[in-house]
């Protein structure tokens, strides 16, 4: 199947700061997604995006389908970005999403 | 819309019993995803249907776990007998054909 990574598995930064989030995937897909994870286990879609950018307020992402990856950019964070941000794949685009293992991102004030 | 209804949030049961996990999801959605999130192997796909049909339950476990779904708008996962491994955060998600997924609250489940 599909493989996905994702990188770096942790980061702490301190608030204000900018950060990257990086998916790599080994197939090509007809859905990708973005997911926070928040606190409360609570998984929330961020972006539906197979190729492309996209934004919305501080965040945005980018997926350069042809060469396998998606990069999610956080900017001016704050302690309420604190979660787990997961990539989700899906080559066939109407079948399960298969997860990376995500980012455990901390935000300290 | 209310999105997608998990019950219960959390289940606390003891070995060997028999656990059902409910889902409701977004209405006119035509697909829906069980999936099982735990420590060692994260976020993995159970089986997932298309208009009220099993397409993939090659994730489910084994024969303890059942899932159905008489209805577009109700679907049940059972566990029985339940095993202590089973402990997981179970989550239900929907969509409508190849678009966003969008995920339930999850029920949190203890075997004791």
């Amino acid at each position: 199947g599909i493989q996905v990574e994702q990188s770096p598995p942790d980061l702490i930064l301190q608030e204000g700061a900018n950060s990257t989030l990086r998916c790599n995937f080994s197939d090509s897909v007809n859905n990708l997604q973005w997911f926070h994870q928040n606190p409360w286990g609570q998984l929330i879609n961020l972006f539906y995006i197979p190729s492309g950018t996209k934004q919305n307020g501080r965040l945005s992402a980018t997926t350069v389908a042809t060469e396998r990856y998606s990069l999610l950019y956080i900017s001016s964070s704050q302690t309420t970005d604190s979660g787990v941000y997961f990539c989700a794949v899906d080559p066939g685009g109407a079948d399960g999403l298969t997860f990376g293992k995500g980012t455990h991102l901390i935000i300290q004030p | 819309d209310a999105g997608v209804i998990q019950s219960p949030r959390h289940e606390v049961t003891e070995m060997g019993q028999e656990v059902t996990l409910r889902c409701k999801p977004i209405s006119g959605h035509d697909y829906l995803f069980w999936y099982r999130q735990t420590m060692m192997r994260g976020l993995e796909l159970l089986i997932y249907f298309n208009n009220n049909v099993p397409i993939d339950d090659s994730g489910m476990p084994e024969d303890r776990f059942s899932a159905k779904m008489p209805n577009a708008s109700f679907s049940t996962l059972k566990i029985q007998p339940s095993e202590p491994r089973d402990s997981a955060v179970y989550f239900c998600a929907s969509s409508l054909a190849t678009g966003v997924r969008t995920f339930g609250s999850g029920t949190r489940l203890t075997v004791v």
